[in-house]
């Protein structure tokens, strides 16, 4: 079982649509939670943290399940530049140094 | 802020030949990481640091050397390319649990 598993999808919605993302890791351990974004084969950017008590900001909200141990992010009101691929990631350890990615989820967002 | 910097953004070797990537992060961040990342798949851990004069392997360390003689930077070795190695390379760092930043990332192509 891989440590962080992600829907590759792709997920194809319409501009203004709701979409939301769902990984499972395997750590229990794991400190730190956060989603990436990636654009076609550049850097992985921060999305934002995710935090037991669910966060927001603006059209996205994250949620952590620990006892279920899955991490959610949903998209509200999609826009086409929310096109892109979204990476799940976890910190297993006190220490960013053996952070684990997900593959990642497609997202396409059309006209 | 120049954050974390690489060089070259591209470069194209042959099979055989040696070089040297280079990852520089001004952040004083004591974790830095190697990445890549081949078509259509998830960023694979090559080497990693906790500090100055300590790394260690990662999920995919065949094939390179590294070295962190100070905390500002951390150069991948390719000892002897091989067209396996092509791919794109992406040099991160972090401090504690905070999320990873990444660099452009280094376009490789071994023929």
């Amino acid at each position: 079982r891989k440590e962080v598993e992600q829907d590759p999808g792709p997920f194809n919605v319409p501009e203004g649509a709701t979409v939301a993302f769902n990984c499972t890791y395997s750590n229990s351990a794991s400190q730190s939670f956060f989603w990436y974004r990636q654009d076609c084969r550049k850097e992985p950017k921060l999305l934002m943290s995710v935090y037991s008590s669910g966060n927001e900001d603006g059209r996205f909200t994250a949620q952590l399940n620990r006892a279920s141990q899955y991490i959610s992010l949903l998209i509200r009101d999609s826009k086409l530049s929310d096109s892109a691929t979204y990476l799940c990631v976890v910190t297993p350890y006190t220490g960013g140094f053996k952070t684990i990615f997900g593959a990642g989820t497609r997202l396409f967002v059309k006209a | 802020n120049a954050g974390v910097t690489q060089t070259p953004k591209f470069q194209v070797l042959k099979t055989g030949q040696s070089m040297t990537l280079q990852c520089a992060q001004d952040m004083n961040h004591e974790y830095m990481s190697w990445y890549r990342q081949d078509p259509g798949m998830g960023l694979r851990l090559i080497h990693y640091s906790v500090g100055a004069g300590i790394t260690d392997q990662g999920e995919v360390p065949n094939g390179y050397n590294v070295s962190r003689s100070t905390t500002e930077d951390f150069p991948l070795r390719l000892l002897s390319a091989a067209p396996s190695q092509t791919s794109v390379y992406f040099c991160a760092s972090t401090t504690g649990n905070q999320p990873q930043h990444f660099g452009d990332g280094t376009r490789l192509s071994i023929l």
